[in-house]
């Protein structure tokens, strides 16, 4: 498709449990975030990629989150040793790095993570 | 830094009439864009309308409209004539040099029949 994918579109997991979540940006798109969106709130930056440069992380609540993006292309986002606070709803962007509207993100449909 | 302020959250209007949704910003960047997303409940996020921090006219879109008052530091959205289909949660969202949107934390609209 030409829109931004992310999957799986819902995931349930153990507490403690390690989890992947993928987005695949839109093709030509060098820019990639990652936000978190818990239930009722706004989005929440997690972590930025652009090109080659190294990502920007600051928004990487702790350090069981981690993501790496591959050939520039596809992201995967781990959460490793999940908590019940890590549930929420896990939306990925991808952006061109210049254009009339410079910032324009065009998001997936998000990854519904539930931790029990 | 940069931070987005929404005042509202939850607006609700009568079907065919203009609502005003409130968005006050602060940033030190010089150049900056200010964007608004709706979130209807099936969860994606819908771009509606871009305005540029040295763009001289308010931005436009159909039905919908940016206020943009640079002294004041605000960008509300205006959605004329109202309907059903508007009733979703609307995010009020800036990209500056820190080079991400910084989302606001949204305002529940609700349209009525």
């Amino acid at each position: 498709g030409a829109g931004v994918s992310q999957s799986p579109s819902n995931k349930v997991t153990e507490k403690g449990k390690d989890v992947e979540l993928r987005c695949d940006p839109i093709s030509g798109h060098t820019a990639l975030y990652w936000y978190r969106q818990s239930l009722g709130q706004g989005l929440e930056f997690l972590i930025y990629f652009q090109g080659n440069s190294a990502p920007d992380k600051s928004g990487l609540p702790s350090d069981r989150f981690s993501a790496e993006r591959t050939g520039g292309s596809v992201s995967t986002l781990t959460i490793q040793r999940t908590q019940q606070e890590d549930s929420a709803v896990y939306l990925c962007a991808s952006s061109l790095s210049s254009g009339g509207r410079t910032g324009e993100l065009f998001f997936g449909e998000g990854s519904r993570l539930t931790v029990l | 830094a940069q931070k987005i302020t929404q005042t509202q959250p939850g607006m609700f209007v009568q079907e065919k009439e203009a609502v005003t949704l409130d968005c006050t910003y602060d940033t030190s960047d010089p150049s900056y864009g200010l964007f608004w997303y709706k979130q209807p409940s099936s969860g994606e996020m819908i771009f509606l309308i871009y305005q540029g921090s040295y763009d001289q006219q308010n931005a436009t879109e159909g039905r919908y409209s940016l206020n943009f008052q640079k002294a004041r530091k605000s960008a509300n959205l205006v959605i004329s004539a109202s309907q059903l289909g508007d009733s979703a949660m609307y995010f009020c969202a800036m990209y500056g040099s820190a080079r991400q949107l910084t989302f606001g934390s949204g305002t529940q609209l609700t349209v009525l029949p």
